[in-house]
């Protein structure tokens, strides 16, 4: 069983494009965020979200928008997609909000902005 | 300069090696974790700590030295199921708000 997962695992898109990428966790947990890995490997977060509240909104181009219909779903979707999208977006989930619990990665979704 | 530096590698090593990855930081953090990520998947908690001194899981142990913003991460017999890249991360809570940090991430590679 797939604790944390992202559809889809990769995305190859247009310049100009509005995408979305789904992530959800069957473990219970009550935090989910975004993370966007560059072609670095540098990994920064995004958002946070806490029972369907955003908690966290790093400073992100507001053509980045995440949507939580439920606790176990973080969406994020993305408007007028530029070159410098492409990268890693990873969900991950964790059972409270604080930094010293475990987050649970999902696999990723790799994002090529052509 | 960033908050949280890192030595990005690549760093190769004869298995059983004793490796040594390392990260400074610039600010005042209160917990401080080691990821391991292998090549195309998410990264995955190791440890994490919130006070200075050693703390040891296994072959791991996470140092974290406050006085000197200094944190390592030593893997004692390394194997070649190690080869991956390490990414050292810090939180604090400042005002209400929080912030998570990661290094850039260090690749390591175990050599049978």
């Amino acid at each position: 069983d797939t604790a944390v997962s992202q559809t889809p695992k990769y995305l190859v898109t247009q310049m100009g494009n509005d995408k979305s990428i789904k992530c959800e966790q069957n473990l219970g947990h009550d935090t989910m965020y975004w993370y966007k890995q560059d072609s670095k490997k540098f990994l920064k977060i995004m958002f946070s979200y806490n029972n369907k509240e955003l908690i966290i909104n790093e400073t992100v181009p507001n053509r980045f928008s995440p949507k939580s219909p439920d606790k176990a779903h973080l969406n994020l979707h993305i408007n007028s997609l530029e070159l410098g999208d492409s990268a890693v977006y990873f969900c991950a989930s964790s059972q409270d909000q604080g930094w010293s619990d475990t987050q649970y990665f999902g696999p990723g979704t790799r994002l090529t902005v052509l | 300069q960033k908050e949280v530096e890192q030595d990005p590698g690549p760093l190769s090593v004869p298995e059983g090696a004793i490796v040594s990855l390392n990260c400074t930081y610039n600010s005042a953090f209160q917990y401080f974790m080691w990821y391991r990520q292998y090549s195309r998947k998410g990264p995955e908690l190791l440890m994490y700590t919130y006070s200075s001194g050693n703390k040891e899981d296994g072959r791991f142990t996470a140092q974290v030295d406050k006085s000197s913003k200094y944190i390592s991460l030593f893997i004692r017999d390394s194997q070649p199921s190690d080869s991956a890249t390490y990414l050292c991360a810090m939180s604090a809570t400042q005002g209400g708000s929080e912030k998570l940090v990661f290094g850039k991430g260090t690749k390591l590679t175990v050599n049978p």
